[in-house]
């Protein structure tokens, strides 16, 4: 079967750094992708890893590990609309690629 | 001007309607889903269409049957409502079946 691991909940401070990791257990594996969902809206693309190594965007960095099965987000200088819940997503080959999203990691950004 | 738009944004029935959820994408894009998120935040999905074309349906139960009469549309029926199947129902496109994913605002289903 599949599986996805990331923490339940992550409280950082205005201006710093937080890593949100995501482990994973699957076979096919083809990709990870990463979502920000603000409390009552839809989930937002944030970035999208295939191959090992950081993908940088904006103040959002995520990064992979196929060997490791393993990711995470990396959040430069916080801001308080940055919190929000954070899913990584698993994509697994197998004719057309599925999706499996993680349970999800709530970031409170503090003051 | 919205990419993915799903009506109702509300739902409230009682148990043993039937009901539909609409879906629309002016994207262009060739791959839409069906996501439910439970109370737990829990986001699940339940189906995925590629022109047309049913590719992957999740063990849900056979109430829940998509639609889709062009690629820009899928709409979900539900038949027989459970309490259950209260949740957020989502619905999202992406150009391709590995690409980012484009979701609706959801669709927030009570029932009584």
């Amino acid at each position: 079967g599949q599986s996805l691991e990331q923490p339940s909940e992550v409280t950082a401070v205005e201006g710093a750094i937080v890593q949100i990791n995501c482990t994973y257990q699957t076979s096919g594996f083809y990709g990870l992708s990463w979502y920000q969902q603000h409390d009552g809206g839809a989930p937002t693309f944030l970035s999208y890893n295939a191959l090992d190594g950081l993908e940088e965007t904006g103040r959002f960095s995520s990064f992979l590990s196929r060997s490791d099965s393993y990711g995470y987000l990396l959040l430069q200088e916080l801001q308080m609309k940055d919190s929000a819940s954070y899913f990584c997503a698993v994509l697994r080959s197998g004719g057309y690629q599925k999706v499996t999203f993680g349970t999800g990691t709530k970031l409170q950004v503090i003051p | 001007d919205t990419a993915v738009s799903q009506t109702p944004k509300y739902l409230v029935t009682q148990m043993g309607n039937d009901k539909s959820i609409k879906c629309e994408q002016n994207l262009g894009h060739d791959t839409m889903y069906w996501y439910k998120q439970d109370s737990k935040k829990f986001l699940k999905i339940m189906f995925s269409y590629n022109n047309k074309e049913l590719i992957i349906n999740e063990t849900v139960p056979n109430r829940f049957s998509p639609k889709s009469p062009d690629k820009a549309h899928l709409n979900l029926h539900i038949n027989s409502l459970e309490l259950g199947d209260s949740a957020v129902y989502f619905c999202a496109s992406s150009r391709g079946a590995n690409q980012p994913q484009h979701f609706g605002d959801g669709t927030r289903l009570s029932i009584l």
